[in-house]
């Protein structure tokens, strides 16, 4: 059974533009969350998904924005970046309770 | 706000002996407890989840749960070199996000 999978896996973006990243999570998962890990603040969490609808929702500003697609494959972008949103990205998909990660997404903000 | 506590660490612990982790919780309503594993560059991965009070055995790895207390701890017995890990604590109430710990950081010295 594929686990969780993100890409891209690294990208490097200066400040002001934004990023788009995917995750497809385990087949007949319908529950997407996603997260941010940094070395200061730990895993937070931005969003969760299910069944295409936003379920619940982080701290975090509106330049940080998700959606889920009918196939339970959900993207989050970030637009006009900051150094601040350098961090790993997890994507986390969840069929019976539990979270399951992928591998991240490693942004790197210059 | 809802917090998960963990002490950061490092926690080290002698090859073969029993490494004692800790994890406490604000929410009463918290239902669901886990514990993850989370090597350095890599994503967390599952090792258990506990429901109800009491103990729960797999392997070399226990979790234990007093809800009554807001505690969760994770004993890991004849710790390996290979156990040394950053472990994660997270709490979820039912619909609701996971809230992850910080983190305690274990070294199994050789």
């Amino acid at each position: 059974k594929a686990g969780v999978t993100q890409t891209p896996r690294y990208l490097i973006k200066t400040r002001g533009q934004q990023v788009t990243l995917s995750c497809s999570p385990i087949s007949g998962h319908r529950s997407v969350s996603w997260y941010q890990q940094t070395p200061g603040q730990g895993l937070q969490f931005l969003f969760e998904y299910f069944s295409e609808t936003q379920r619940n929702k982080g701290n975090f500003p509106g330049r940080f924005s998700g959606r889920q697609f009918s196939n339970s494959r959900s993207e989050m972008n970030v637009s006009t970046l900051e150094l601040g949103d350098s961090a790993l990205y997890l994507c986390a998909s969840s069929g019976t309770g539990e979270l399951f990660f992928g591998e991240g997404s490693r942004l790197t903000v210059l | 706000q809802k917090e998960v506590e963990q002490n950061s660490g490092p926690l080290s612990v002698p090859e073969g002996a029993i490494a004692s982790l800790n994890c406490t919780y604000s929410d009463r309503g918290s239902q669901s407890f886990f514990w993850y594993r989370q090597y350095s560059g890599k994503s967390p991965e599952l090792i258990m989840s506990i429901y109800s009070n009491g103990d729960k055995e797999d392997g070399r790895f226990t979790a234990q749960l007093n809800k009554a207390s807001q505690y969760v701890s994770l004993l890991i017995r004849d710790s390996q070199p290979s156990d040394s890990a950053t472990y994660l604590c997270a709490v979820e109430n039912y619909g609701q996000n996971f809230v992850f710990g910080p983190g305690t950081r274990l070294s199994v010295l050789p």
